[in-house]
């Protein structure tokens, strides 16, 4: 398994500004990916995180607004750009381990209010 | 257009019995499924998966079923315990070639309460 803790764990951000996640995971993973849960939802696929690479966007998801980085196999950072209480949500990282099994492992979540 | 349904938002059990979550699919090409239980302020907690070419994959109390005929998965928690109450999510996924493998497409989650 692998253990996945992400920075911070809650926020209350001004409108306009921007916040970065942070997100280590405690043993190389080859695939890392960040979700979004708004209120009383399921969880939604921001983007793939790309080691080395740009990240891979899904459909309503852009890089201007969520930029991502992944330097290396165990980190990567999402940051919420020019935030409006629309992005109020829970934001989480996971990262997966391919097998004849697969496991996805996701951090405890980093909750953001929008003032 | 929902491509991984949990139609139950919510199940009562009484404790010691056996509960039954299910989770409906439309796509096809999906690889593989996970169940995932998550509390309140904390990030989903991974259960079990399994492989589209399995048709059960079982680890202790929780045992994963897939019909790919009827698009079907279930979990099954034997016996539930108090501690299983918690938001119960499906999840699917699919590889692509290279080795890589696509983000997880979720359900809404089933909301299981087990009663003493």
């Amino acid at each position: 398994s692998a253990v996945i803790s992400q920075k911070p764990s809650r926020d209350i951000c001004q409108r306009g500004t921007s916040l970065t996640i942070q997100c280590q995971v405690d043993s190389q993973v080859t695939m890392m990916f960040w979700y979004r849960q708004q209120p009383g939802q399921s969880l939604t696929l921001i983007a793939t995180a790309n080691q080395g690479s740009e990240a891979t966007y899904e459909s309503g998801f852009v890089i201007d607004k969520f930029p991502i980085s992944r330097p290396n196999l165990t980190f990567s950072t999402l940051t919420v750009s020019n935030m409006s209480p629309e992005d109020s949500s829970i934001y989480l990282c996971s990262a997966m381990m391919p097998g004849w099994n697969t496991e996805a492992f996701f951090g405890q979540g980093t909750r953001l209010t929008v003032v | 257009d929902q491509q991984v349904k949990q139609n139950s938002p919510s199940l009562s059990v009484q404790e010691g019995r056996i509960s039954i979550l299910n989770c409906d699919y439309t796509n096809s090409m999906f690889d593989y499924f996970l169940w995932y239980k998550k509390y309140p302020a904390e990030g989903p907690t991974f259960l079990i998966s399994i492989s589209s070419i399995k048709d059960k994959n079982e680890d202790g109390r929780f045992t994963v079923f897939l019909n790919k005929s009827a698009k079907h998965l279930s979990l099954h928690i034997v016996p539930s315990q108090p501690g299983d109450s918690a938001v119960y999510f499906c999840a699917a996924g699919s590889w692509y070639s290279g080795g890589g493998a696509d983000g997880l497409t979720f359900g809404k989650g089933t909301h299981l309460i087990i009663q003493p």
